[in-house]
């Protein structure tokens, strides 16, 4: 079974701190994909990474993906109230049939 | 609307009773998935479609079945609940830009008494 990890497991910082959460594993994915989750709502897509090395950036949100294919980090800069929540990473590890997800970082972000 | 649905958002059942959750998307997406969460165990795969009529386990299928005669549905059914399937339930659908990415309805929250 492959396993992703997630680190840390809880983040609570100040507003306008930056921060990095890192998804890990030994597997090789064909693509990862981060996720924030809101209490009583479903994961909402943020971004896809498909190339090994590959950084893309979504506003204050900075995402890479391993060389390997392996890891990804996540990387926020100064951090809004509204950036807290659930962060899940999942990989994709049989093109599309089946995803693994991270067990998540739980962020808050204190005004 | 366009998107990804999902009924009911909350059900209480008793233990032994057989409740189906309902998956509807507009999108047409050949993926469809249902995932459990759990407290300390994440979003774990129950079973998945690649399209109408072709299904397969997941990571966690046992007490659960489903069926996909029409790609834009994808009910899920517990023949017999038990305590252990008290969960919230997510459905989801994938489609490839790049590489493949979900999108997720908004969950049933489940208990069994």
């Amino acid at each position: 079974t492959q396993l992703l990890e997630q680190s840390p497991q809880f983040l609570s910082i100040q507003e306008g701190e930056n921060l990095t959460v890192y998804c890990n594993s030994s597997s090789v994915f064909s693509s990862l994909q981060w996720y924030r989750q809101e209490p009583g709502e479903g994961p909402v897509l943020l971004v896809t990474v498909v190339t090994g090395g590959e950084v893309k950036k979504l506003k204050r949100l900075t995402f890479q993906f391993g060389d390997a294919r392996k890891d990804s980090s996540l990387h926020i800069t100064a951090a809004q109230p509204g950036d807290t929540g659930l962060y899940l990473c999942a990989g994709d590890n049989n093109y599309g049939q089946n995803f693994v997800f991270g067990p998540g970082t739980r962020l808050s972000v204190l005004p | 609307d366009a998107g990804i649905t999902q009924s009911p958002r909350y059900k209480i059942t008793e233990t032994g009773r057989q409740v189906t959750l309902m998956c509807h998307q507009t999108w047409s997406h050949s993926y469809m998935f249902w995932y459990r969460q759990d407290l300390g165990h994440g979003l774990r795969l129950i079973y998945y479609s690649a399209a109408a009529d072709i299904t397969d386990k997941g990571e966690v299928p046992d007490g659960y079945v489903v069926s996909r005669s029409k790609t834009e549905n994808f009910p899920l059914t517990l023949e017999s609940a038990t305590r252990s399937q008290t969960s919230v339930y997510f459905c989801a659908s994938s489609v490839f830009q790049g590489g493949y990415e979900q999108y997720f309805g908004p969950g049933t929250r489940l208990t069994v008494t």
